[in-house]
Order: structure tokens, then sequence, then C-alpha cells
């Protein structure tokens, strides 16, 4: 059973256009969490999540917005597409927000042309 | 600010060598340490969790060790295969109380036969 998911794994779409990113986790973790890879392959924390609430934005453009509609699943949503954002997004769980181990998705690759 | 460095960069190494990879962190203000595999194109797999007050943590051929005073982890990979081929990062906790990760940028590893 896969314990971290993410749909789609590939998605390639224009710059301007609006796209998400969903993750589910069937760990009973508290805590969900987006990185992101850029193509030097640096992961950097996006957004944390603890029981449905935001506890970590780091300073990532307004165009990102994660929404957390149960403990289980934390979607991405992205607006206005930019080349930039062409990354990596992995999504990761853990029991709660401080001291445990991470368990991570196997990655959405978005390509923006 | 926590920084994460890991050396080396690359390496690439005959079938059957024992290796060392290090990682050194700047904040030794930390709950725990994780080691992390990524192969090409995938997601992150979680090897080994070190909390701070253990001082190594083993998994088959795999050790890691943890000395937060001076800030540094290694992590042993015994008799190594082409199968252990893989990007292996380390990863500390953010400052701030959450579980944000800070990764190192990663150590690239070819086991060849």
């Amino acid at each position: 059973d896969t314990a971290v998911s993410q749909t789609p794994k590939y998605l390639v779409t224009q710059m301007g256009n609006d796209k998400s990113i969903k993750c589910e986790q069937n760990l009973g973790h508290d805590t969900m969490y987006w990185y992101k890879q850029d193509s030097k392959k640096f992961l950097k924390i996006m957004f944390s999540y603890n029981n449905k609430e935001l506890i970590i934005n780091e300073t990532v453009p307004n165009r990102f917005s994660p929404k957390s509609p149960d403990k289980a699943h934390l979607n991405l949503h992205i607006n206005s597409l930019e080349l930039g954002d062409s990354a990596v997004y992995f999504c990761a769980s853990s029991q709660e927000p401080a001291g445990y181990e991470q368990y991570f998705g196997p990655g959405t690759r978005l390509t923006v042309t | 600010k926590q920084e994460v460095t890991q050396i080396p960069a690359a390496l690439s190494v005959p079938e059957g060598e024992n290796l060392v990879l290090n990682c050194s962190f700047t904040d030794s203000a930390i709950y725990n340490l994780q080691w992390f595999r990524q192969d090409p194109g995938k997601g992150l797999t979680s090897l080994l969790l070190i909390q701070s007050s253990q001082r190594e943590q083993t998994s088959g051929r795999l050790n890691a060790s943890l000395d937060k005073s001076s800030g540094r982890s290694t992590l042993y990979i015994a008799a190594s295969q082409p199968g252990d081929s893989a990007t292996y990062l380390c990863a500390v906790p953010g400052t701030g109380g959450y579980n944000k990760l800070i990764f190192g940028a990663g150590t690239r590893l070819a086991v060849h036969p």
C-alpha cells in the first residue's frame, strides 16, 4: 500500500494556466508538507499543515495556495503558472510537526512551457 | 539560520568498497537528523532517523552517526553494491520548533561492478 501518494505524476502546461496537485497519506499522520525541488536539485520547504491548520509558509508567492480538506489530504493549487515554477513538487507527512520522521511521496514533475 | 553541507558532492567507487558520506549543519539545536536516498526521477526514501539523544543508528549495511556538538553526521555504507547508486540527502529541522526539513545538496553515488 502506498503511504504518501501524489497525482498527477507529470504535469505539462502553458504559462498563465492554473493547475492543482493532489496529495494523500494513509499513515494516519497529523502533519503534511509541500517541498519544491528545483532544476539544481535543491529541496526546499514550501508549506506545512498540522490538523488542517497552516503552520509553515516559507515566503512562497501568493499564486501558490495549499488546501487541506482533512488530515489525510493536502492539495497545492498554483495560479498563473510561470516558467520558474517548473520543478518537482514533493508531498510529505509526519506523525506530528516536530521530532518525527518524514515520509515523502513520489513527486510531481511540473513543466511550464 | 540552519545550513546543511554535504561532502563529497559526488563519489564513484568500485563495488565492495566501504563508503563514508559526510553531512555538517550550522545550528546544533536539532531534534533529529534524517538521511534519505533519492533515485533518478523518483521520490525520497527515508533511510535512517537519528534522534538528538542518540549517537548512531544502523539499518542493514547502513550506519549513521551523529555528533551534535560539532554539527556533523556521517553515513557509512558497508560493502557497497551497484544497487546503492543514488543521491543521498541529509536533512535536519530548521529553527523555529517545527519539522521543516533543511536539506543538503546531496552526495551523488555511483557504484560500478
